[in-house]
């Protein structure tokens, strides 16, 4: 059973500053792998989507790395926002999406 | 087309009743999620369907759930006998696959939610 986990499940930064979010799964048989933002009470909004085949995704401030062999992606947010506050989702697709319990990003002005 | 739409998007019942929600997918799209989500975790998988045809279903899944996508379109969730434990945002996505000639990523979208808070 795939597992799905992120880390550090919170965190705070000041503003402008560059941070990593980290995601790690046990079964590296994945058709891809999408990061999500989730604002309270919203939905999911897609942020970047890697297909197994790649390595990397850039979308403005942020980048997404997959490392298929060792299991871990990484999403890079550069130059920190107080509106990039919110909880990031990382999911990978085997036949549907397997979530992580997300990390709670703060960004303080 | 404006992307996944979901109705009701809050639902408060009393113990015991019946609950159905709603979901339109984005138009072209060939799959239909449902997760449920509860606070402070990730979304979990419920059941999907490609087209009309439900393909698997998790076994979070109980017998008072049931789900249906009759003409490959929208699609309908309904909780029967409601419980406390079902309190919790009801999430639906599209995706399109399997196309040949178009490029599919199986980019997951998601509706903004249904709320189920059971007295």
């Amino acid at each position: 059973k795939q597992e799905v986990t992120q880390i550090p499940a919170a965190l705070s930064v000041p503003e402008g500053e560059n941070l990593v979010l980290n995601c790690s799964f046990t079964d590296s048989a994945i058709y891809n792998l999408q990061w999500f933002r989730q604002d309270p009470g919203k939905g999911l909004t897609s942020l970047l989507l890697i297909q197994s085949s790649q390595r990397e995704q850039t979308s403005g401030r942020l980048n997404a790395s997959l490392d298929k062999s060792s299991g871990r992606s990484t999403l890079y947010i550069a130059a920190s926002q107080p509106g990039d506050s919110a909880t990031y989702l990382c999911a990978v697709s085997n036949r549907q999406l397997t979530f992580g319990s997300g990390t709670q990003l703060t960004v303080l002005p | 087309d404006t992307g996944v739409s979901q109705n009701p998007r809050h639902k408060i019942t009393k113990r015991g009743q019946n609950v159905t929600f709603r979901c339109d997918p984005i138009s072209e799209h060939n799959r239909l999620y449902w997760y449920r989500q509860t606070l402070g975790q990730g979304p979990e998988f419920l059941t999907y369907f490609q087209n009309e045809a439900q393909l698997e279903k998790s076994r979070l899944l109980s017998d008072r759930f049931s789900a249906e996508r009759p003409k490959g379109s929208f699609s309908t969730l309904e909780i029967q006998r409601t419980e406390q434990g079902d309190s919790a945002m009801y999430l639906c996505a599209s995706s399109l696959v399997g196309l040949a000639g178009v490029v599919n990523t199986g980019e997951l979208f998601f509706g903004e939610g249904s709320r189920l808070t059971v007295l």
